[in-house]
């Protein structure tokens, strides 16, 4: 069946753009979650969604950055004026049951590259 | 806090045994388990969710000490496809949404 796709797969953007990240979870899941990794390093947390509603935000490292599921299924994830430590692998994954002591399902993440 | 993995590095010959140990601060109130190939997604492999709970599948198996607030992770009869680095990874409170992986254990099993 259908996993959780990501797009795009790369992106490189200049220092200050703006830039969006999309995240199609497993239909049905109602969990969602976004992740920061940087090269070498394990994931991240940066935020939840159980269906449209962000119950955690805790880990987003700035206020540039904004993650929004309005339908409670495909979200998106935007970074305003792009920095050079932005520059990372951003992975979602989505999960069946409420909260985060169950099975994530990743997808394939969203390389981003800041020039 | 983030867990603490150990080794950080191990390199195998195919049918060599290794075993990864995830070590918390803080309680552990689940623990689950992904490995990741490079370039590629984290994979589930299996979660604990009760102290002294055992679980394997295939020559992959765990254990969690909830006491102890330590994980680990057996790896018998290594293959090929076994490389990779494996995470623990847990929910930073009971009932709670953030999730924390731990350092990670990059493995090589060698033909």
């Amino acid at each position: 069946g259908a996993g959780v796709s990501q797009s795009p797969r790369y992106k490189v953007a200049k220092r200050g753009q703006d830039v969006a990240l999309r995240c199609d979870p497993i239909s049905g899941h109602v969990s969602l979650f976004w992740y920061q990794q940087a090269l070498g390093q394990g994931p991240e947390f940066l935020t939840y969604f159980q269906n449209e509603a962000q119950l955690d935000k805790s880990g987003l490292p700035s206020d540039r950055f904004f993650a929004e599921r309005p339908e409670g299924s495909v979200s998106t994830l935007k970074i305003q004026r792009t920095q050079q430590e932005d520059s990372a692998v951003y992975l979602c994954a989505s999960s069946l049951e409420l909260g985060s002591s169950y099975e994530q399902y990743f997808g394939p993440g969203t390389r981003l590259t800041v020039t | 806090q983030q867990p603490v993995q150990s080794p950080q590095a191990v390199i195998l010959r195919e049918g060599e045994d290794a075993v990864i140990n995830c070590s918390s601060s803080k309680a552990l109130y689940s623990v689950h388990w992904y490995r990741q190939k490079h370039g590629e997604a984290p994979v589930f492999l299996m979660i604990l969710l009760k102290g002294g709970e055992q679980k394997g599948h295939d020559k992959i198996s765990a254990s969690f000490n909830e006491k102890k607030q330590q994980s680990s992770l057996y790896l018998t009869a290594s293959q090929l496809s076994y490389s990779g680095t494996y995470f623990c990874g847990t929910p930073t409170t009971s009932g709670t949404y953030k999730y924390i992986f731990g350092t990670g254990t990059r493995l090589k099993v060698l033909a």
